[in-house]
């Protein structure tokens, strides 16, 4: 069955830095693109980013452009998210999710979802 | 940014009953929307996508409906565990993608 298994969220001072992963199992990691998903403290969802299956082509949110950074160590059925300049608004559980596609076809449906990894910008 | 505006926020039915809950884009959006379920403390679920269709081993009462810019999820007779916040999205022309506010499915 399909895992994904976030990791790395914790607490940070705004301007700081962390690095997500997401550990993927069940699929072949390799043939399907990658999103990440926040939720803020009793909010909706939001969508961060996204990366191909080769890692080729890659996707943000305006409000995490030039600051969160999305890749994938296919060897390693890994998924990665740099973020960097973290602000409060930044804080939030975030979900590694698999795409409905595979290879070249991009479906921009959340197929499966992690159980999260939070994230807290506070001084 | 195409919005996606879901009423009610929150619908409070009993248990048989049956459940609509609606989804609204800022603009035509084909039949590219999703619904999800989220329960407390958990990741969402995905229920329907391309409007229509059940995703794998979602029960047959949750059907979806709607193209262009109005969409429905039906809970056709209610079961304990469909209470829960639902959301919709939307996959036409993105990124970015985008989700409505939820709508909160509660016991009355």
């Amino acid at each position: 069955q399909v895992q994904l298994v976030e990791s790395g969220g914790g607490v940070v001072q705004p301007g700081g830095s962390l690095r997500l992963s997401c550990a993927a199992s069940g699929f072949t990691f390799s043939n399907y693109g990658m999103h990440w998903v926040r939720q803020a403290p009793g909010k909706g969802l939001e969508w961060v980013a996204f990366v191909q299956y080769n890692g080729n082509k890659k996707y943000y949110a305006d409000p995490v452009k030039g600051r969160f950074t999305l890749s994938r160590d296919n060897s390693k059925n890994t998924l990665y998210l740099e973020m960097n300049s973290l602000r409060a608004d930044d804080t939030a559980v975030y979900y590694c999710t698999k795409d409905q596609g595979g290879g070249r076809m991009v479906r921009g449906v959340f197929e499966y979802w992690g159980q999260g990894t939070r994230v807290t910008v506070s001084s | 940014e195409i919005v996606l505006t879901q009423s009610p926020a929150t619908l409070s039915l009993s248990p048989g009953e049956r459940a609509t809950l609606s989804c609204r884009a800022s603009q035509g959006v084909d039949s590219y929307v999703a619904w999800y379920q989220q329960k407390p403390g958990q990741a969402p679920r995905l229920l329907i996508f391309d409007a229509s269709y059940r995703a794998t081993g979602i029960p047959a009462r949750f059907s979806g409906s709607g193209s262009g810019t109005d969409f429905t999820l039906t809970i056709s007779s209610l079961e304990p565990e469909d209470f829960a916040v639902y959301f919709c999205q939307h996959r036409s022309n993105w990124p970015p993608i985008t989700f409505g506010q939820g709508t909160r499915l509660e016991i009355k």
